[in-house]
């Protein structure tokens, strides 16, 4: 089954203590990006990747980082995580040239006490 | 700034009537206007897009309509069922000629449907 598959689904965390949402899909897409959805402003894109070893700056990119080693993965990271961090994270994923038709992971529910 | 966004927060219709889901954007240099369908505890769902220099593009049961002179986006939903019930987000795919800034979403609508 084609899919993106985020990990973990929930998470509750303290501030500064580093954390990774994974990201994988079995699409082959070579387009990865990441996004949060907060109430009242939607979705807005943090970073996204063109390929491995591509990777970009999107909306909302402070106080993250992402990597793409591998064409399949693509981890989310917050070295020092902070309340207003907390939100709905979407990993998203399609071919370059078709980003119109993105597949989104089911989400990652993350709280920064 | 560029923006895009809905008119209304909830739009409340009975089941097996049409849903009409509008939306305003602002930024013409965009070359697709999409529409994404967001269940309650999933991620957003593609459904439809059009090209910017397109006005009217058909789907199952689903139509979007494409003003530019006005900047409107609006999607159509023929004969709404309940699975119907969700949260409908427009949104604009920022780079053209086919590159990958990515996409640009709207705040959402969420769609009732009344039995």
């Amino acid at each position: 089954e084609a899919q993106v598959t985020q990990n973990p689904r929930y998470l509750i965390t303290v501030t500064g203590k580093k954390l990774t949402v994974t990201c994988s899909q079995n699409m082959n897409h070579e387009y990865m990006s990441w996004y949060r959805q907060d109430p009242g402003l939607g979705l807005r894109q943090i970073y996204y990747s063109m390929n491995v070893e591509v990777t970009d700056k999107g909306d909302v990119p402070e106080g993250y980082k992402v990597s793409r080693k591998e064409k399949r993965n693509f981890p989310l990271i917050l070295e020092s995580p902070s309340p207003n961090q907390t939100s709905l994270y979407f990993c998203a994923s399609s071919f370059v040239g078709a980003e119109t038709e993105a597949f989104f992971g089911q989400g990652t529910r993350l709280t920064v006490v | 700034g560029e923006s895009v966004g809905l008119h209304l927060p909830t739009l409340s219709v009975q089941e097996g009537d049409n849903s009409i889901i509008n939306c305003a954007y602002s930024n013409s240099a965009s070359d697709y206007f999409i529409w994404y369908k967001q269940e309650s505890g999933k991620g957003p769902q593609f459904i439809i897009d059009i090209r910017s220099n397109m006005d009217k593009r058909q789907g199952q049961r689903v139509t979007v309509l494409l003003n530019k002179t006005v900047k409107h986006l609006s999607l159509q939903i023929a004969a709404t069922q309940p699975g119907d019930s969700a949260v409908y987000f427009c949104a604009e795919n920022k780079a053209s000629g086919g590159g990958a800034d990515g996409l640009t979403f709207g705040k959402g609508t969420h769609l009732i449907i009344q039995p």
